[in-house]
């Protein structure tokens, strides 16, 4: 079964480090999207990219943060300069055709330090 | 915009016993709402979802009810078994402008089963 898979599993970067998560979605699907999980909190969405464009993200998703599709197979998320609070699980998500089911990635640990 | 309410946060029944998360959510044109599963330290995985146009919807042991008139769902699941220990996320999703949906998650309940 074709799964949603993330790199690296744990990054640690210093604060005002660039940092690049790299994800591959499901081959056919055509909607991605990135959410983040604080430890112990709940899932948050950050942005959804549909069409090689930003379809809508949230008030997390601030200048720092961008997203890419630099490929047919790789969807990115980058963060610019890191801050402590952007510590954090970022789960990269496909859905297909519909836009309905959403499957997510094994997820990539960030620490900030 | 959206919002989920999801209780108890921690559930502990017995193995064999039935357990019942309830989620509200408070935009009317939401019409989808699936669960998720989270074991620790991994991915989220859907194991159920409904649509607003069904009221009810079972896979074998597991089943959801969703009510749209008080914007409340709930996940059922029976006959629990240890594995079943886990987090489970409720999440809530309308149409975008694009037809897409992002989804607004609850803020999840840690069921414990124990043998």
């Amino acid at each position: 079964e074709p799964e949603v898979t993330q790199t690296p599993s744990h990054q640690v970067t210093q604060m005002g480090q660039e940092v690049i998560l790299r994800c591959v979605p499901i081959s056919n699907h055509l909607y991605f999207y990135w959410y983040r999980q604080i430890l112990g909190q709940k899932v948050e969405f950050l942005v959804s990219f549909y069409n090689n464009e930003i379809s809508e993200k949230s008030e997390i998703f601030d200048d720092q943060f961008s997203v890419e599709r630099p490929d047919g197979s790789n969807f990115t998320l980058k963060i610019r300069s890191t801050k402590l609070e952007d510590s954090a699980m970022y789960f990269c998500a496909s859905s297909g055709e519909f836009g309905r089911e959403q499957y997510f990635g094994p997820g990539t640990r960030l620490t900030v330090t | 915009g959206e919002n989920v309410e999801q209780h108890p946060s921690t559930l502990s029944v017995q193995e064999g016993d039935s357990a019942v998360i309830k989620c509200t959510y408070s935009d009317s044109a939401s019409n989808y709402f699936p669960w998720y599963k989270q074991e620790l330290g991994k991915r989220p995985q859907l194991i159920i979802d409904i649509r607003s146009n069904v009221g009810e919807k079972k896979d074998q042991r597991i089943a959801v009810t969703l009510n749209k008139t008080a914007k409340h769902f709930s996940l059922h699941i029976t006959e629990t078994q240890p594995e079943d220990s886990a987090v489970y996320f409720c999440a809530a999703s309308g149409r975008g402008n694009t037809g897409f949906q992002k989804l607004v998650f609850g803020t999840g309940t840690r069921l414990l089963v124990s043998p």
